[in-house]
C-alpha cells in the first residue's frame, strides 16, 4: 500500500529558529517523488520542495531543505530561520511512477506549524 | 506565467443540485489533476486528465465526473449533491503526467446545504 504518514498534528516554533516536520512514506515502487506543500489559511497549496527517489543529494530551496533517508523511508522538511509568514499547514506528498498512478499525489494528514514572535 | 486559476472561488448549493467547477492550468501544462479536501478525509485524488483523456481516477462515485478541453482547461461536475460533498476542491497542473511537480490553484470552496 502507498501511504504518507505525518505524526505531528501541530507544532510551535520560535521566530528565527529552525524546525523539522516529519514525514514517512511507504511504497513498493522503486521510482517515486516526494513533495512538500504549504497551505496557508487561504487554502492554496504552495509547492515548496521536491526529492526524487534516485537523487543522491538532499534537495534544498532557500530556507527549505529535505532530509531524505531512503532506508528509513523518511523525508523530513527542515525550515531554517522561521518567519511569522511560515505559519500554515504543511503537507508531505508522494507520487509513484508505476502504471495506474499517473497524475496522482498521495498526501499525508498535514502538520500545522505556528511561529511565535 | 500566470498560475493555475479556478472559478468560482466560493459556491453554495443545496442537496440534489449539480455543480460545475472550472480550472485553467498554467500555460503549456497539459495535465490537470483534481483533489477533494475535507477535514475528515484530508486530501483525496479525484481524477487526472491529459490531452483531453482521463488517465487516472480515484475512488469516488460516478456522480463525480470531469473533462478536459483542447486548450487544457478542465471542468469537474458533481451531480446530485450530498451534504458530504462540502469541501475545498483543488485542481493542479503539470507539464506532463507522471511524476512532475503539480502546481495548485486557489481552490473552490463548495458548501452544500
Amino acid at each position: 500500500a502507498q501511504k504518507i504518514t505525518q505524526t505531528q498534528p501541530g507544532m510551535f516554533v520560535q521566530e528565527k529558529e529552525a524546525v523539522t516536520l516529519d514525514c514517512t512514506y511507504d511504497t513498493s515502487d522503486p521510482s517515486y517523488g516526494l513533495f512538500w506543500y504549504k497551505q496557508p489559511s487561504s487554502g492554496e497549496m504552495i509547492f515548496l520542495i521536491y526529492q526524487g527517489s534516485y537523487d543522491q543529494q538532499n534537495a534544498t530551496e532557500g530556507r527549505y531543505s529535505l532530509n531524505f533517508q531512503k532506508a528509513r523511508k523518511s523525508a523530513n522538511l527542515v525550515i531554517s530561520a522561521s518567519q511569522l509568514g511560515d505559519s500554515a499547514m504543511y503537507f508531505c506528498a508522494m507520487s509513484t511512477h508505476g502504471s495506474g498512478n499517473t497524475g496522482k499525489l498521495i498526501f499525508g494528514q498535514g502538520t500545522t506549524l505556528q511561529v511565535k514572535p | 506565467k500566470a498560475g493555475v486559476t479556478q472559478t468560482p472561488r466560493y459556491l453554495i448549493k443545496t442537496r440534489g443540485q449539480q455543480v460545475t467547477l472550472s480550472c485553467s492550468p498554467i500555460s503549456g501544462h497539459r495535465s490537470v489533476s483534481w483533489y477533494q479536501q475535507t477535514p475528515g478525509q484530508g486530501l483525496q485524488f479525484l481524477f487526472e486528465y491529459f490531452s483531453e483523456t482521463q488517465r487516472n481516477k480515484g475512488n469516488f462515485p460516478g456522480r463525480f465526473s470531469g473533462r478536459q478541453f483542447s486548450n487544457s482547461r478542465s471542468e469537474m461536475n458533481v451531480s446530485t449533491l450530498e451534504l458530504g460533498d462540502s469541501a475545498l476542491y483543488l485542481c493542479a497542473s503539470s507539464e506532463r503526467t507522471s511524476g512532475e511537480t503539480q502546481y495548485f490553484g486557489p481552490g473552490t470552496r463548495l458548501l452544500v446545504l
